[in-house]
């Protein structure tokens, strides 16, 4: 089993719409970290939440860390064609970033 | 402003060959890894280094190897290639992998093995 479930698998839309997608665990994490990543890109970071419960905003991306510090979320308002790729959550693990398998985000115009 | 430089971007080998994936970042980070990515199985991290000499082993090490001479590079041999081997590999560094800490990927290299 992952350390990190993400969901959905694949979310397909039309731009303008809103979305989320979650990253879950049964391990609490001392910090949360969301990346996005481009076709034929390495992954770039989009945010880190340390506080349970906490909120960040990165323009139309919000981004949100469960009180108990085991899940987390991301919600994008009206979705762009430019918002398309592959949404991966991390956690540090003892020296290791361990990342979930992903969220694809396809964004048509 | 290079980063992290991953090369080749672009390989293919047959099975049983040997070939090395090289990694070097211009940043002073401390902390290298190399993962592999595989559809529908995110990143997974194969081997780490928190400083030049110190290397470790991550979730898929076996088929692996790896050095640390230098805070600037981290190369990543294969012995000998296997079809599983077939993987997008990521070369990432970090000042440090701590709570604040943000891993910089190169561009990757796409590796196929017939």
């Amino acid at each position: 089993t992952q350390l990190l479930e993400q969901s959905p698998q694949f979310l397909s839309i039309q731009e303008g719409e809103n979305l989320t997608v979650y990253c879950n665990s049964s391990s609490v994490f001392s910090s949360l970290q969301w990346y996005r990543q481009e076709p034929g890109e390495g992954p770039v970071l989009l945010v880190t939440v340390v506080t349970g419960g906490e909120v960040k905003k990165l323009k139309r991306l919000t981004f949100q860390f469960g009180d108990a510090r085991k899940d987390s979320s991301l919600h994008i308002t009206a979705a762009q064609p430019g918002d398309t790729g592959l949404y991966l959550c991390a956690v540090e693990y003892g020296n290791k970033l361990v990342f979930g398998a992903g969220t694809i985000l396809r964004v048509k115009s | 402003n290079a980063g992290v430089t991953q090369t080749p971007k672009f390989q293919v080998l047959k099975t049983g060959q040997s070939m090395t994936l090289q990694c070097a970042q211009d940043m002073n980070h401390e902390y290298m890894s190399w993962y592999r990515q595989d559809p529908g199985m995110g990143l997974r991290l194969i081997h780490y280094s928190v400083g030049a000499g110190i290397t470790d082993q991550g979730e898929v090490p076996n088929g692996y190897n790896v050095s640390r001479s230098t805070t600037e590079d981290f190369p990543l041999r294969l012995l000998s290639a296997a079809p599983s081997q077939t993987s997008v590999y990521f070369c990432a560094s970090s000042p440090s992998p701590g709570l604040t800490g943000e891993l910089f990927f190169g561009e990757g290299s796409r590796l196929t093995v017939l």
